[in-house]
């Protein structure tokens, strides 16, 4: 199957600094990647939609000057929480569509846990 | 606003026993449903997927059914196994479109021995 890496797991880091989430395809060609945000016990939020060599899309009430989002080529896709605060800390997932025929399909990074101290 | 709900939050299963996992979609203009599978700490993970134009469909030990008019799918798993202890999401989606999916609010499924 279609696998999606997610880098760092797992990232704590000082209140006011930045961080940068990578998502990557590693075996399929992603035209379109996705960011949400997961608080404990709820579903998944989409903060983006992100088309390779576009800008992103994001949903409303996103940030897009807090929540930067890179999407450089047809396997990367990069997230960058600026200014981090305690609020931001939270679990991030990304997720990559295919440009083949399972393009619906979404595969999932196995997502960041952000801790802003 | 388009919505995608499950009737229950948590569901409890004997090991071995058939598990139903049910879920309600809003948007009549939805034609495409995936189920997601997502252990603690982890992202989700794709089990199976139907069109609107089935009503079933197969996968190993999962069955998803589609009943468009009463906007309701659901997932069946045949011999529940300790492994399959996670939270379940239905999503919703429209085919051709930006690919968007919404999600519904999950499922906690937790086996018994």
């Amino acid at each position: 199957g279609a696998v999606v890496s997610q880098h760092p797991s797992r990232v704590i880091c000082k209140s006011g600094t930045s961080v940068k989430i990578e998502c990557r395809s590693l075996d399929f060609q992603a035209t379109t990647m996705f960011w949400y945000r997961q608080f404990p016990k709820q579903s998944l939020m989409l903060m983006a939609t992100s088309n390779e060599g576009s800008k992103a899309t994001y949903e409303q009430g996103v940030e897009k000057d807090k929540f930067l989002i890179n999407h450089a080529s047809l396997t990367l896709s990069t997230l960058t929480v600026t200014s981090a605060h305690p609020e931001d800390s939270s679990f991030y997932i990304c997720s990559a569509a295919s440009s083949g025929l399972a393009k619906n399909i979404q595969y999932f990074g196995a997502g960041t846990r952000l801790s802003v101290l | 606003g388009e919505s995608v709900g499950l009737h229950l939050p948590t569901l409890s299963v004997q090991e071995g026993d058939n598990s139903i996992i049910n879920c309600a979609y809003s948007n009549s203009a939805s034609d495409y449903f995936i189920w997601y599978k997502q252990e603690s700490g982890k992202g989700p993970q794709f089990i199976i997927d139907i069109r609107s134009n089935m009503d079933k469909r197969q996968g190993q030990r999962v069955t998803v059914l589609l009943n468009k008019t009463v906007k309701h799918l659901s997932l069946q798993i045949a011999a529940t196994q300790p492994g399959d202890s996670a939270v379940y999401f239905c999503a919703s989606g429209a085919l051709g479109s930006a690919r968007q999916l919404t999600f519904g609010s999950g499922t906690q499924l937790t086996v018994l021995p």
